[in-house]
């Protein structure tokens, strides 16, 4: 089967530095997507990787290891207003987004 | 412009009742997508269209159906609604069904409660 492994919940400070992993197994792999969802709200496109290495963007990075099935979403200088959930989906060899259930982040002052 | 827009906001509906909920997209999308989400799992695909006329069926299609009668509405029906599709929905659309770098973006959601 198809699997998309995120913790369920982590917590941080205000400024500090944050690593919110993913791991997968999934029929093909045409790419990785992070989406941050505040609540009650609409999830937005963070970030894609499709080859392995490091992307960046602003205070957000997004990690990716084909070999290892694993990425990880890094935010930095972290605000109040990145409380939300952190979304990991993958597409599949038939080009379907495969979701994880999200990652809530909570952000202390 | 909008991007996406969904109808009803939210609606509580009587088990065994018909619905419809509505999406609209004016950024001329080819592919369009219905998810469900339910806490503690991932967004699931309901059904999608990657093209004005055609329908498929995603991981949970039981109970749905869709239609794609022109580029910018993908309406999604409940024929005859259960408690177990008490749940958030999504309308989404990308440029392109063949993923890439393209992008899906999501509508504000439909809350339905079905008792």
């Amino acid at each position: 089967g198809q699997n998309i492994d995120q913790p369920t919940e982590m917590t941080a400070t205000e400024g500090a530095i944050v690593q919110i992993n993913c791991t997968y197994q999934t029929s093909g792999f045409n790419g990785l997507f992070w989406y941050q969802q505040h609540a009650g709200e609409a999830p937005t496109f963070l970030s894609y990787n499709v080859l392995d290495g490091l992307e960046e963007k602003g205070r957000f990075s997004s990690f990716l290891s084909r070999s290892k099935g694993y990425s990880y979403l890094l935010l930095k200088e972290l605000q109040m207003k990145d409380s939300a959930s952190y979304l990991c989906a993958v597409m599949d060899s038939n080009y379907q987004l495969i979701w994880g259930a999200g990652t809530k982040l909570i952000i202390k002052p | 412009i909008a991007g996406i827009t969904q109808a009803p906001t939210s609606q509580i509906l009587a088990a065994g009742r018909r619905m419809t909920l509505r999406c609209t997209q004016d950024m001329r999308h080819n592919a369009m997508y219905w998810y469900r989400q339910d806490l503690g799992l991932g967004l699931r695909l309901i059904h999608y269209s990657n093209t004005a006329g055609t329908t498929g069926k995603g991981e949970v299609p039981d109970g749905y159906s869709v239609s794609r009668a022109n580029t910018d509405d993908f309406p999604l029906t409940l024929a005859s609604a259960v408690p177990s599709q008490t749940s958030v929905y999504f309308c989404a659309s990308s440029d392109s069904p063949s993923g890439g770098t393209d992008t899906q973006y999501f509508g504000p959601g439909t809350r339905l409660t079905v008792l």
